[in-house]
Parts: structure tokens; C-alpha cells; sequence
């Protein structure tokens, strides 16, 4: 069955100091992998598709990578404003249309 | 705005009423998902609509819950006889659904309290 694993739970940063989120996941055939950033009380906000191993993106201090087993969102000199859930998501081939996702992590980032 | 629509926002019930959600898509997306969101976990797959046909519907999804998507535009959600268990954030998504861009985009939610 298809799985994603988010880890840590809850990160709490201070400004500036970067980390890294894991997205672990198991899919018979990625599609694609998604990242997603969620405010309290809102519907979450698309950052990043990633198709194949190798891949990267970046957008602002964020920067996703992939491998064949696990995808890493990098956060770089951190802002309190990104403090956020975020949300890693597949979309696998045998099942083009559901989008499973992770449970989250919980970014907390003190001034 | 052109993102996803959701209305209403917040809906308040009594246990045993029926309530009704409307999302309306982004225009030409022809991929519409309707999820849950408990506290804490991440949105659970509800249900899957590709123009008007409902390709897919989780085996976790009670026979009270329906969703229709007539004519391929605008998509409700129905909960009847509304369980305290119900209570979460129900989100809709639309997706272009073309090769190159299989990513959804999310509305702002229904939050549902059944009291």
C-alpha cells in the first residue's frame, strides 16, 4: 500500500538556523511527489512537484530534493514567517488520482 | 481570485442534520478532490472526480457521504445524519490533470463542528 512518513512531528528553529524536513515513501511507481506549506485554519498552499530522482527545486530559503526512497525539504536562515505545517504528498502511477499524504511537520521558528 | 472556491467556510449542525459543501474549481481543471482534515494528521483522500465522472471513492468513506460534480464545473459534498465523528475540515482541490502538471491546489476549507 502506498505510505508517506513525515519526520520530525514538530521542529522548533531559531531565525536563522536551517534544517531539514524527511518525506520517507513507499509507492509502487512515483508519479510525482509534492510539497505543501499550511497556515492554521487554511487549505494548503502548493510549493513543489518533484518527478524523478535527482530533481531538485528551490523557492526562496526552501529547497526540495528527491531520491528514490525519500524526499528532503531544506530550509535555509529561516524567518519567523515560515513557520508553517508542512506537507509532503505522492501520486502514484497505479493510482493516478488519489494524492496520499503525510501527517506533517510542525515548524516553529522563534525570532 | 481564480484559486479554488469553498463555501461556506465554517458550518455548525446539530448531530442527525444533513449539510451540504460547494466547491467550485479553478476554470479547466477537469481534476477535482474532495478531502478530510482531522487536527494534527494530514488530509485523508475522500473522493475523486475527473469532469463529471467519479473515478474513485475511499473504502474509509461512510454510504451517508456522497459528492457529484454535474456537468464538470462546480462539485458538492453531502453528509447525512452528521456523527460528532464528522467534525474536521473538509477541503476540495482541482488539478489541470494534464501529463506535465499533476499537482492539486487547494481551497481555504469548510470547517465542520457537529455539536
Amino acid at each position: 500500500e502506498d505510505q508517506v512518513t513525515q519526520s520530525p512531528e514538530a521542529l522548533r528553529l531559531q531565525e536563522g538556523e536551517s534544517s531539514s524536513l524527511n518525506c520517507s515513501y513507499t509507492v509502487s511507481g512515483l508519479r510525482g511527489l509534492f510539497w505543501y506549506r499550511q497556515d492554521p485554519g487554511k487549505g494548503p498552499e502548493f510549493l513543489f512537484t518533484l518527478y524523478s530522482a535527482g530533481e531538485e527545486k528551490e523557492k526562496e530559503r526552501l529547497k526540495a530534493t528527491l531520491t528514490k526512497k525519500e524526499s528532503f525539504l531544506h530550509i535555509t536562515a529561516p524567518k519567523p514567517e515560515d513557520s508553517a505545517t508542512y506537507l509532503c504528498a505522492v501520486q502514484a502511477y497505479s493510482s493516478a488520482s488519489k494524492i496520499i499524504f503525510g501527517s506533517g511537520t510542525r515548524l516553529s521558528i522563534r525570532p | 481570485d481564480t484559486g479554488v472556491s469553498q463555501d461556506p467556510r465554517h458550518k455548525i449542525t446539530k448531530r442527525g442534520q444533513n449539510v451540504t459543501f460547494r466547491c467550485d474549481p479553478i476554470s479547466e481543471h477537469n481534476r477535482l478532490y474532495w478531502y478530510r482534515q482531522t487536527l494534527g494528521q494530514g488530509p485523508e483522500f475522500l473522493t475523486y472526480f475527473q469532469n463529471e465522472a467519479q473515478l474513485e471513492k475511499s473504502r474509509l468513506l461512510s454510504d451517508r457521504f456522497s459528492a457529484e460534480r454535474p456537468k464538470g464545473s462546480f462539485s458538492t459534498l453531502e453528509i447525512q445524519r452528521t456523527e460528532q465523528g464528522d467534525s474536521a475540515m473538509y477541503l476540495c482541490a482541482s488539478s489541470p490533470g494534464d501529463r506535465g502538471h499533476t499537482e492539486a491546489f487547494f481551497g481555504q476549507g469548510t470547517r465542520l463542528t457537529v455539536v
